[in-house]
């Protein structure tokens, strides 16, 4: 089945543990994003790659890392300096750009997405 | 400045009524528009989007959206909701930027 899948479903992280969580797309698609969705503030981008081995920080990219060394893979790192990680994460990636078009107006499509805690 | 605004927390309707889950945004240009739904502890589901043409777009599970460029709207409707329809509704909007910035998202209850 074609999808964006996301793991693990639930992580917990202890004070000043770096955690990773995992994003993987098998719809060829060249653009991939991650969102924050915290209660009551809908989804925030933290950040997105429209192409492998580039990646550009969102409007709340502190406290994270992401790479893009392939198309299929955006895994995002939950850094240590990230002071309030408890959250629902979000992976997207969206349709093939048109020549010339980028990626605007594209259908953004979601994975099933990823708690983090910290305990 | 906010993008994006959905006035209404939650709308609440009776099964068979017709809904609407109200959206307005404040971006400059031609935006592009978009409508997604989340159930409970899952993703985002795609319903429908406006990038040119008819300003009245129909999307996935009855609904449908029109746009309104001199009231900058971009409502969400469906004429007779069902009890499956409550969720979380998130309007979104696209500068032209391939990003998109969403609402803070309208919950549905549609009441038997």
């Amino acid at each position: 089945d074609g999808g964006i899948t996301q793991s693990p479903k639930y992580l917990f992280r202890k004070e000043g543990q770096n955690v990773t969580l995992s994003c993987e797309q098998n719809l060829n698609h060249d653009a991939m994003y991650w969102y924050r969705q915290d209660p009551g503030q809908g989804l925030r981008l933290i950040y997105y790659s429209q192409i492998v081995n580039d990646f550009q920080k969102g409007d709340i990219a502190e406290g994270y890392s992401v790479s893009r060394e392939k198309k299929e893979s955006f895994p995002l790192t939950v850094t240590s300096a990230q002071k309030n990680p408890t959250a629902f994460y979000l992976c997207a990636s969206s349709t093939p750009s048109r020549r010339g078009q980028g990626n605007s107006g594209n259908t953004i499509y979601f994975g099933e997405g990823s708690w983090l805690t910290v305990v | 400045a906010q993008s994006v605004a959905q006035p209404e927390d939650q709308v609440n309707v009776a099964e068979g009524n017709p809904l609407t889950v109200k959206c307005t945004y404040s971006v400059s240009g031609n935006p592009y528009l978009f409508w997604y739904v989340q159930y409970p502890n899952r993703g985002l589901q795609f319903l429908l989007k406006y990038i040119t043409g008819d300003n009245l777009v129909k999307g996935s599970y009855g609904f449908e959206a029109e746009f309104n460029k001199s009231q900058t709207s971009f409502h969400l409707k469906k004429p007779s909701a069902l009890v499956s329809d409550s969720a979380l509704y998130f309007c979104a909007v696209d500068k032209r930027t391939g990003k998109l910035i969403f609402g803070q998202g309208t919950t549905l209850q549609v009441k038997p």
